[in-house]
């Protein structure tokens, strides 16, 4: 079985640019969740779909950020615009019941000069 | 703010050595979890424990859950340079979805 995948592993991009980052949960994995780490602090929670429902989003720092799951599959987070403080890993996760084990992909290193 | 202290940091040791890492909160937890994350990659699940006072063992791996679900820890029995890696802990508050995790602890294995 495919574990969680993301994309891209790695994106450098420049101040004020847009960036987007993909999941692809485990395949039947209706909960989907972003988190995210800023060097040298904790992994923290970004928001949680179920299916293509955002059930909680209160970790999303502020309005350039947009996650979407259409069709309740893959999703995506955009960045727009980015700012130096976005820089990070972020990480998507994925469980089959909603507060159950939850399975990380590797995460996208995400650096905004 | 819910907060997960997780000690020590930083642990360089000897292989053979027995180490053991925290994980502290004032927050009850209906589930805590243990992960080991490698460079590059997301964190790898190593055990979930849920009932105070449970005690899991996975090798030379030994996972304790508080009594009052509240901290945990992992002890490792004669460490070995394989198991240098970035261990972190998370918790789940009872009643919400949302893990908590710890700062980490990063644990470097001498040969």
């Amino acid at each position: 079985e495919a574990g969680v995948t993301q994309f891209p592993s790695h994106s450098v991009i420049e101040k004020g640019q847009t960036v987007t980052l993909r999941c692809d949960p485990i395949s039947g994995h209706d909960n989907l969740y972003w988190y995210r780490r800023v060097m040298g602090k904790e992994i923290k929670f970004l928001l949680h779909f179920v299916k293509e429902s955002k059930q909680d989003e209160s970790g999303m720092p502020n309005n350039r950020f947009l996650a979407e799951r259409t069709g309740g599959t893959y999703s995506t987070l955009k960045v727009q615009p980015a700012e130096l403080e976005d820089s990070g890993v972020y990480f998507c996760a994925s469980s089959q019941i909603k507060g159950s084990v939850i399975y990380f992909g590797p995460g996208t290193r995400l650096l905004v000069l | 703010t819910q907060l997960l202290e997780q000690s020590p940091q930083f642990l360089s040791i000897q292989e053979g050595e027995n180490l053991t890492v925290y994980c502290n909160s004032s927050s009850v937890f209906s589930s805590l979890q243990w992960y080991r994350q490698e460079p590059g990659e997301g964190p790898v699940l190593l055990v979930t424990v849920v009932t105070g006072g449970e005690v899991k063992k996975l090798k030379r791996l030994t996972f304790q859950f508080g009594d009052a679900r509240k901290d945990s820890s992992l002890h490792i029995t004669a460490a070995q340079p394989g198991d240098t890696g970035l261990y972190l802990c998370a918790g789940l508050p009872s009643g919400t979805y949302k893990y908590i995790f710890g700062t980490g602890t990063r644990l470097k294995v001498l040969a």
